[in-house]
């Protein structure tokens, strides 16, 4: 059975920096793309960004371009999201999903999801 | 960046009901459309994927269809458990979009 499990801090002060982080199981992490995807509260789902596979390859949306890493540790089978200078935008229900196997980057399994908070 | 358009934003029916939402991509996005079902406080979950393959596990009542810019999402027979918000998800090109959802009331 794969599960996704997140974890990271949930409060994080506006211009702060936080990981988060994906613990995957039940399947070959490094054989599928990963994806972080997020929902702000009451609101409707926003992609944030992907990974493939080996790790070489990196996809954001436009809105954490330049502030929001994705890596991942295929030894530890782990995603990881570095969110630097956060926002009150920011704001949102984070979510790892992976990826679909056969080349289309849908999401066929997610995590809970971890609320992250930007606030003073 | 390819914009989904989902119609209605909202829908009231009855059990049994045949429900039909719409999803329109700005650009044809060929096949590369998936449909996922949410319910309040869970994480979304993967109904249809290519436009029109059943995820395993899903019950025959959805039904994906479309390609291009134009999509739909069938629920032949609503079931009680199907009272959820539904968002279709383009997978052409980066960034990566979502529609705004369709939530899926008791009439």
């Amino acid at each position: 059975e794969v599960q996704l499990l997140e974890s990271g801090r949930g409060l994080v002060q506006p211009g702060g920096s936080l990981r988060l982080s994906c613990a995957a199981s039940g399947f070959t992490f490094s054989s599928f793309a990963m994806s972080w995807v997020r929902q702000a509260p009451g609101k409707g789902l926003e992609w944030v960004s992907a990974i493939s596979g080996s790790g070489t390859s990196t996809y954001y949306a436009d809105s954490v371009k330049g502030r929001f890493t994705i890596s991942r540790d295929n030894s530890k089978n782990t995603l990881y999201l570095q969110m630097n200078s956060l926002r009150a935008e920011d704001t949102a229900i984070y979510y790892c999903a992976k990826v679909l196997k056969g080349g289309a980057t849908h999401f066929d399994s997610w995590g809970q999801g971890i609320l992250i908070t930007v606030s003073s | 960046d390819i914009q989904m358009t989902q119609s209605p934003s909202s829908v009231s029916a009855s059990v049994g009901d045949r429900v039909t939402i719409t999803c329109r991509a700005s650009q044809g996005i060929s096949s590369w459309l998936a449909w996922y079902q949410q319910k309040p406080g869970k994480a979304p979950k993967l109904l249809i994927y290519a436009a029109s393959s059943l995820q395993s596990g899903v019950p025959s009542r959805f039904r994906g269809s479309g390609s291009g810019t134009d999509f739909t999402l069938t629920i032949s027979s609503l079931q009680p458990e199907d009272f959820a918000t539904y968002y279709c998800q383009q997978a052409n090109s980066f960034p990566l979009t979502f529609g705004g959802g369709t939530k899926v009331e008791i009439k």
